[in-house]
This record gives structure tokens, sequence and C-alpha cells, in this order.
């Protein structure tokens, strides 16, 4: 079974500054799916951003970016430019990328990172 | 498209009591997920319908939980006999093929059990 493991139960970062959140994850799989997303105090979870794990090339959504070191099943979040609307619980998750209907298509998520951005 | 939608948003039962939950997908979602999450945790899978098919079930779903997806479009979530431990929030998602889309999340409802 797949794990992922978030180690920073809490973070924090000064608006404008750049911060950046870890993931490790564990899987025998050779393609699969990453994911970040951000769930802030309304609950709602939202995509932050995702990474194709035969891409080498890492993820980028405006101030999000990723570094993603497959050898090393590592999965970070850079937030750039931070400013306090990004003030969230942050959750890695994995998913298969198996074909198989029945299989693969839970989202496995990590424990979270709360982050804080101070004014 | 007006996003996942959940029923209610709080819920606050005595123990033993049965509870029942709705989700209302995004209507052209095909796939549909529950999670459960307490509190400062990642959520936690439960179940997942492809249309009206239950195709996959968590250990966490025990035999007082029950997921049913008549038509393919909304879906329930019942507990019957309620415990303190079952207070969480249930969360429900939708989304389309394939495994890379991206999960669209409801507020979820928060049960509380007294």
């Amino acid at each position: 079974a797949q794990t992922v493991t978030q180690s920073q139960p809490e973070m924090s970062v000064q608006e404008a500054e750049t911060v950046t959140l870890s993931c490790t994850y564990d899987t025998s799989e050779s393609d699969y799916y990453l994911f970040w997303y951000k769930q802030p105090p309304s609950r709602q979870m939202i995509l932050v951003i995702r990474q194709e794990a035969y891409k080498q090339q890492n993820a980028t959504e405006n101030r999000f970016s990723v570094n993603f070191q497959k050898a090393a099943k590592s999965f970070s979040l850079k937030i750039s430019d931070s400013q306090l609307g990004d003030a969230a619980m942050y959750f890695c998750a994995y998913r298969s990328a198996s074909l198989g209907e029945t299989s693969g298509s839970r989202l496995t998520f990590g424990e979270g990172t709360q982050l804080t951005v101070n004014p | 498209d007006t996003g996942v939608s959940q029923d209610p948003r709080h819920k606050i039962t005595k123990r033993g009591q049965n509870v029942t939950f709705r989700c209302d997908p995004i209507s052209e979602h095909n796939r549909l997920y529950w999670y459960r999450q307490t509190l400062g945790q990642g959520p936690e899978f439960l179940t997942y319908f492809q249309n009206e098919a239950q195709l996959e079930k968590s250990r966490l779903l025990s035999d007082r939980f029950s997921a049913e997806r008549p038509k393919g479009s909304f879906s329930t979530l019942e507990i019957q006999r309620t415990e303190q431990g079952d207070s969480a929030m249930y969360l429900c998602a939708s989304s389309v093929p394939p495994n890379n889309s991206p999960l669209h999340f409801g507020n979820g409802t928060r049960l509380t059990v007294t």
C-alpha cells in the first residue's frame, strides 16, 4: 500500500517570502500522480498543483512550484511571494496511474502541514 | 458547474442513532468518493463509486456504514448505531477519468456524536 508522509505539522512564513513544504511517499509503482491540495478554514479542499511521475519537468502554477525527486520519492511544494490568503492546511496526495477501474482511483493523503502567513 | 454539494453541513446526534448524509457531485462526474477527516489529520478514504457501482471500500468502512449511489448521480452515506468515534468531517468528492484528473471536494458534513 502507498503511504504519504508530511513531516512538518506546522510551518510559518512572512508575507512576500518563500516557503517550502515537504512530502515523501512510498510506493512500488513506477507510474503515478502526485498532488498538493489546500484546505482553508472554510474546509473545502482545493487543488493547488499536480505532477505526473513520468514527467521529469517540475510542475509550476503561478507562485506555486514543486520539486519532484522520483528516486528519492520526494515531492515538495514551494510557495513564492507568500500571501495572507495562502494560509491553510496543505495536503500532499498520491494516486496510482493504474488503468484498472477498481484500483488506484483513490487519493492517499498525508497528514497535512498547517501554514501560517505572518503579515 | 455548481460544485460538489453536501447536506447537511453539520449534524449532532446521540450515540446509537442512525444518520444519513447526502452528496451531489458535479453533474458530469461519474466518479464519486467518500472520505473521513478527523481534526488535524488528512482525509481517509472510505469508498468509491463509478456511476452506480461501488467499486472499492476501505476497511475503515465497518458494517455500520453503508453508501449508495442508486442512479449514478447523488450518493448517500449512512451510519447506523453511531459511536463517539464516528465524530468527524465526512467529505465527498467527484471526478472524471483519467486518474490525473483532480478530485473536486464538497464542504463536508461535520458529525458530532454525543
